[in-house]
């Protein structure tokens, strides 16, 4: 039971490029998410979908699309990356009932230079 | 809207000493309270939760109580250890919120030897 997995852990983009973050959850979990995390703000949730098939914004979603591939798997995609991308990609899962606790990925280290 | 507020960091301590680490919320509904932990180089990891008032959470010689009466959720342990140096989480999920998590923006922890 791997829980969530996320790839790649590091990159570094040059401005304008584009490039896609993977993750995958094995918990049969409807609902995933995508957060960035940046120095003295917290998580911030870009886009997150509640069931295969559903996509919907969160609090920071510009310059980001997202795909749910299936129900194991949500990609974060940066179709032409900027400086202001640079940061801590999560992905998160969250179980179907109470208390709905969310389960996170290791992360993936973004630079754009 | 749903909203958490934690002490600003760093909060430096000896080995041994006592730790509280205030965490206050607003809510629209009722909320589930949670604290996460994120160890360096790691993602985040559920360390407690409570779903009710009265409620208390507890897990590693840490512990935290839901207090409705004043919308707090405070993390505290008897006697911390070099290895608790990390980043602490407290969040919110509300179900009228459709169950998303809201964060704080966290609080490094530095335990010195």
């Amino acid at each position: 039971n791997a829980g969530v997995t996320q790839t790649p852990k590091f990159q570094v983009l040059k401005t304008g490029q584009s490039m896609t973050l993977q993750c995958a959850q094995d918990m049969n979990h409807n609902s995933m998410y995508w957060y960035r995390q940046d120095p003295g703000m917290g998580l911030r949730l870009i886009y997150y979908s509640a069931s295969e098939g559903t996509t919907d914004k969160g609090e920071v979603p510009n310059g980001y699309n997202v795909s749910r591939l299936n129900k194991r798997e949500f990609s974060l995609r940066l179709e032409s990356a900027a400086p202001s991308q640079t940061s801590v990609y999560f992905c998160a899962s969250r179980e179907t009932g109470p208390p709905y606790e969310q389960y996170f990925g290791p992360g993936t280290r973004l630079t754009v230079t | 809207g749903n909203s958490v507020t934690q002490m600003e960091g760093p909060v430096t301590l000896s080995e041994e000493a006592f730790l509280t680490i205030n965490c206050t919320y607003t809510a629209t509904g009722y909320p589930s309270l949670f604290w996460y932990v994120q160890y360096p180089g790691e993602g985040l990891q559920l360390l407690l939760k409570a779903t009710k008032a009265d409620d208390k959470g507890s897990n590693k010689g840490f512990e935290a109580t839901y207090r409705k009466e004043t919308t707090s959720f405070h993390l505290e342990k008897g006697s911390v250890q070099v290895s608790d140096s990390a980043v602490y989480f407290c969040a919110l999920s509300d179900s009228n919120a459709g169950n998303m998590l809201t964060f704080g923006g966290g609080t490094r922890l530095m335990v010195k030897p």
